[in-house]
């Protein structure tokens, strides 16, 4: 079965610092790659996609980097405010297929 | 631009109950529209899709059924209610049009007991 494994489980960042999420998926083939944000109670909010043919996307604090040959993903939160704690979930598959989230991970960022 | 509802918001079931959530998307015509489901502090689960009216593709069975009565509707529904059936579940459409997103609703906390 394809899986999308996501780490670490859970993180504390104190404010001020950079957050790093990792997530390895299996499938070689799989192109498109999304990371959603969710806060409790609320549905997921999509924060920065990256396809395959990049190897870096930035949005503002935001930046997913992208490792076809490890096929592996991060996304690096600099400047993490306490408003940014939240669970945060990886995504791999295709643009114009399936898609398989990772198990997530919640960030916690101390004042 | 493109809003997605969900009803109702919260429910509280007994076991054996029936179920009906639903979902509408306005500004998208012919969307793709997906169920997920999130148990609590999981990941997100693939339910069902449906590419369009009257047309609902099953991904996991979960003793839940979908349909897509009207272009901008999307149901989700059980005669008989499990525990295992607590959670989150989620309305989304994916914009093919684009890059592939795949927006979410607000989602609908069910709790069996």
């Amino acid at each position: 079965q394809q899986q999308v494994r996501q780490s670490p489980q859970s993180l504390t960042v104190w404010e001020g610092g950079t957050t790093v999420l990792t997530c390895s998926y299996e499938d070689s083939t799989f192109n498109y790659f999304p990371w959603y944000q969710q806060f409790p109670g609320e549905g997921p909010a999509l924060l920065i996609s990256i396809l395959s043919v990049s190897d870096k996307k930035e949005d503002g604090r935001f930046t997913t980097f992208f490792n076809k040959r490890e096929k592996k993903l991060s996304l690096h939160i600099i400047d993490s405010q306490p408003g940014d704690s939240a669970t945060y979930f990886c995504a791999a598959g295709y643009n114009q297929g399936k898609l398989i989230f990772g198990q997530g991970t919640k960030l916690s960022i101390k004042p | 631009a493109q809003t997605i509802h969900q009803w109702p918001v919260a429910e509280i079931k007994a076991v054996g109950s029936p179920l009906s959530l639903g979902c509408t998307i306005k500004g998208k015509s012919s969307p793709n529209l997906y169920w997920y489901w999130q148990a609590t502090g999981g990941t997100l689960q693939q339910l069902f899709y449906s590419i369009t009216v009257g047309q609902v593709e099953s991904v996991v069975q979960l003793n839940l059924s979908a349909s897509r009565p009207k272009d901008d509707q999307f149901i989700l529904s059980t005669e008989k209610l499990l525990l295992s059936h607590s959670g989150f579940y989620l309305c989304a459409w994916r914009d093919w049009g684009g890059a592939g997103q795949l927006y979410f609703g607000e989602g609908s906390k069910l709790t069996v007991l």
